[in-house]
C-alpha cells in the first residue's frame, strides 16, 4: 500500500461531460503529481503542485485543470470530455518538490463512451 | 528537448540469469534519473534513482542501475532475476537547471520484462 488515494476508482461517462478525479496524497507528502497511462500515449507527465502552488506543468490540456487544497488532497478536472481521454489517471505523491521518489495510487479509469 | 528511450519493448530472460533493462535520456541540464516498475492493475512502484555522486545506484528488490553520463544512459540491472520480477518497467527523468529551474517528468515507453521459470 502506497498510502496514496484515488478515487473513484472507475468513472464511466460520456462525450461532453465533465468529470473530478481526487486524490489524497501519502501523509507527511506535500507535492503531488498526475499522469495519464494510455496504450496509444504511455505514461504522460500532467502536472505537479506543491504545498498549493503549480510546481511544474506537463502535456495538460486546456480542458484539463487541476488544483491542490490547504489539506493538500488534489483534485483534477477533465471537461469537455473526448473519446481520447479515455485513460488511467494516475497520482503520485513525493516529500519535496524535486529528485524525491514518488508514490503512486492505483489510479483512476476513466472510460468515455 | 528532453526524452527518454527505452529500445526494447520486451526483456525475455530465464529465471536466475541477469537481467539488463535498457533506456537512455537526452536533457538540456543536469538530470535526475529513476526507475519505476509497474504491476498489472497497479500503480507504478520507485526502485532507485540516480542525483549525483557515484554512478553506480542500488535500489530495492535486488535491482542497481548505472548511470554513464558519456553514453546518457541508465539501463537498469539486477544479477539473478526472478519470476516475481516480471512486470513492467519505467525509465523517467527530470531535467534540472541550477537550484531553483526543474523540467517536467518524463517516462520511457516502458519494457516488459518476462522472467520464465
Amino acid at each position: 500500500d502506497s498510502g496514496v488515494t484515488q478515487t473513484p476508482k472507475h468513472l464511466i461517462t460520456a462525450t461532453g461531460q465533465r468529470v473530478t478525479l481526487r486524490c489524497s496524497p501519502r501523509s507527511g507528502d506535500l507535492s503531488v503529481y498526475w499522469y495519464q497511462q494510455s496504450l496509444d500515449q504511455g505514461l504522460q507527465f500532467l502536472i505537479q503542485y506543491y504545498n498549493g502552488e503549480e510546481r511544474a506543468k506537463g502535456n495538460i490540456l486546456e480542458r484539463f485543470s487541476a488544483q491542490q487544497f490547504p489539506d493538500l488532497h488534489s483534485e483534477l478536472n477533465l471537461s469537455s470530455l473526448e473519446l481520447g481521454d479515455s485513460a488511467l489517471y494516475f497520482c503520485a505523491s513525493s516529500v519535496g518538490d524535486r529528485g524525491q521518489p514518488q508514490h503512486f495510487g492505483d489510479g483512476t479509469r476513466l472510460s468515455i463512451l | 528537448a528532453q526524452s527518454v528511450a527505452q529500445p526494447e519493448d520486451q526483456v525475455n530472460v530465464a529465471e536466475g540469469n541477469p537481467l539488463t533493462v535498457k533506456c537512455t535520456y537526452s536533457v538540456s541540464g543536469n538530470p535526475y534519473l529513476f526507475w519505476y516498475v509497474q504491476y498489472p492493475n497497479r500503480g507504478l512502484q520507485f526502485l532507485l534513482k540516480y542525483i549525483t555522486g557515484d554512478n553506480l545506484v542500488k535500489g530495492s528488490y535486488g535491482f542497481e542501475a548505472e548511470f554513464n553520463k558519456s553514453q546518457t544512459s541508465f539501463h537498469l540491472k539486477k544479477p539473478s532475476a526472478l519470476v516475481s520480477d516480471s512486470a513492467l518497467y519505467f525509465c523517467a527523468v527530470r531535467d534540472r537547471w541550477g537550484t531553483d529551474s526543474w523540467g517536467k517528468f518524463q517516462f520511457g515507453a516502458g519494457t516488459q520484462v518476462v522472467v520464465t521459470p
